[in-house]
């Protein structure tokens, strides 16, 4: 399967701080990024979409002002947690795919995470 | 609105025995569903998927799953468990509503020696 990257995969951060975290697709042009964030011992939960050149779409409960998403080109998709507080210490993972031509996404590629722990 | 249950948080085999992975689906469209695997430091990884062509999956690594309609099941099946099947397992569960995928809690696969 494709392959898709995340940096860094651990990063740990003071409280009031922004952090950065990168997703690319090295071997295929994803027109769509998702953003999922897990939780210890819980399941994925879906935070946004990417779409490569528009903004992105957030899901009901998720704040889109702290958690800003750019998805500048067709391998690169970022989220930037915002004036980080422990509580958005998580899993972070994003996958990327591209829009099937019978409709539907194609499948999903997901790299490997981004542990993020705010202090 | 769709959504998947998985039964069991967690598995204890031993090697060479079979596997069983148990998941209720939820789902307002005609479902397409998935498992994927989960090993430490790792992506996910897509074991199989069923999207409304024949209800016995095969997937790699010799899993499969079947999709039952009457009982919203899709079960996932091993008939010899190996260790490095160790790992965490999710269910997940995608409608033609929003293609989006909804993740089950997860299935923790250990494998005694």
């Amino acid at each position: 399967g494709a392959v898709v990257s995340q940096h860094p995969s651990r990063v740990i951060c003071k409280s009031g701080t922004s952090v950065k975290i990168e997703c690319r697709s090295l071997d295929f042009q994803a027109t769509t990024m998702f953003w999922y964030r897990q939780f210890p011992k819980k399941s994925l939960m879906l935070m946004a979409t990417s779409n490569e050149g528009s903004k992105a779409t957030y899901e009901q409960g998720v704040e889109k002002d702290k958690f800003l998403i750019n998805h500048a080109s067709l391998t690169l998709s970022t989220l930037t947690v915002t004036s980080a507080h422990p509580e958005d210490s998580s899993f972070y993972i994003c996958s990327a795919t591209t829009w099937g031509d019978s409709g539907g996404y194609n499948e999903q590629f997901f790299g490997p995470g981004t542990r993020l722990t705010v202090l | 609105a769709q959504s998947v249950t998985q039964l069991d948080s967690h598995v204890s085999v031993s090697e060479g025995t079979p596997v069983l992975l148990r998941c209720n689906y939820s789902s307002s469209y005609s479902p397409s569903l998935f498992w994927y695997v989960q090993h430490p430091n790792k992506g996910l990884q897509l074991l199989l998927k069923y999207t409304s062509a024949a209800t016995l999956v095969k997937g790699i690594n010799g899993f499969e799953a079947e999709f039952k309609k009457s009982e919203t099941s899709f079960h996932l099946t091993k008939p010899s468990a190996h260790m490095s099947d160790a790992a965490e397992y999710f269910c997940v569960v995608s409608d033609r509503n929003d293609y989006k995928l909804s993740f089950g809690a997860g299935t923790t696969v250990t494998v005694r020696a």
